[in-house]
């Protein structure tokens, strides 16, 4: 089984700051994938960055980074230099690395960034 | 990158009525698909697991008998409300596996809202 959890309910940053977004999870698969999802009010779900488990080196996507630490079960998001753009539902997942595995998402992240 | 659509986008139906809402992988076959509900402000729930040509996986707790899912072919699914009550007013949301992808990349679709009157 899998869950995954994210403590932050709601976060704010000033446009062109940083902020870390926090995302714990539990897996008993030895492998498996890490996500980061982006939902406007839009609703339509956006991949921000993925991450191989088995791989040691932090993804990276633009302004978006992760800090993966496989130990502690930890899956942080960056976003350098927000912007306004940036406001959204963030959500954290997991999907085992199976044929045909699903999502499991945390709670979510509301992010603000402030002009 | 793959698109998946929905349709209806969003859908008013009246109490006990059925709703049927779509799910297409426009440019690679899929041979499964997933439905997911998320009630406002909450996160996104696995529904069940379609597969093509055969029966739905549905997790704990989704009723079968009325969230109906049909995989009839490599590029759709359909999920039928059936009997709708106000408490199945939801966004629901499918996501499609294109497996030439060594990762399986996973698309989602645009949602559909339902608001049961």
């Amino acid at each position: 089984a899998q869950t995954v959890t994210q403590s932050q309910p709601e976060m704010s940053v000033q446009e062109a700051e940083t902020v870390t977004l926090s995302c714990t999870y539990d897996t008993s698969e030895s492998d498996y994938y890490l996500f980061w999802y982006k939902q406007p009010p839009s609703r339509q779900m956006i991949l921000v960055i993925r991450q191989e488990a088995y791989k040691q080196q932090n993804a990276t996507e633009n302004r978006f980074s992760v800090n993966f630490q496989k130990a502690a079960k930890s899956f942080s998001l960056k976003i350098s230099d927000s912007q306004l753009g940036d406001a959204a539902m963030y959500f954290c997942a997991s999907r085992a690395d199976n044929y045909g595995q699903n999502f499991v998402f945390g709670p979510g992240t509301r992010l603000s960034v402030l002009p | 990158g793959a698109v998946v659509s929905q349709h209806p986008s969003r859908v008013i139906c009246k109490s006990g009525t059925s709703v049927k809402i779509e799910c297409r992988s426009l440019d690679f076959q899929a041979t499964t698909m997933f439905w997911y509900r998320q009630f406002p402000k909450k996160s996104l729930m696995l529904m069940a697991t379609s597969n093509e040509g055969s029966k739905a996986t549905y997790e704990q707790g989704v009723e079968k008998d009325k969230f109906l899912i049909n995989h009839a072919s490599l590029t759709l699914s359909t999920l039928t409300v059936t009997s709708a009550h106000p408490e199945d007013s939801s966004f629901y949301i499918c996501s499609a596996r294109d497996a030439r992808t060594p990762e399986e990349t996973q698309y989602f679709g645009p949602g559909t809202r339902l608001l049961v009157l």
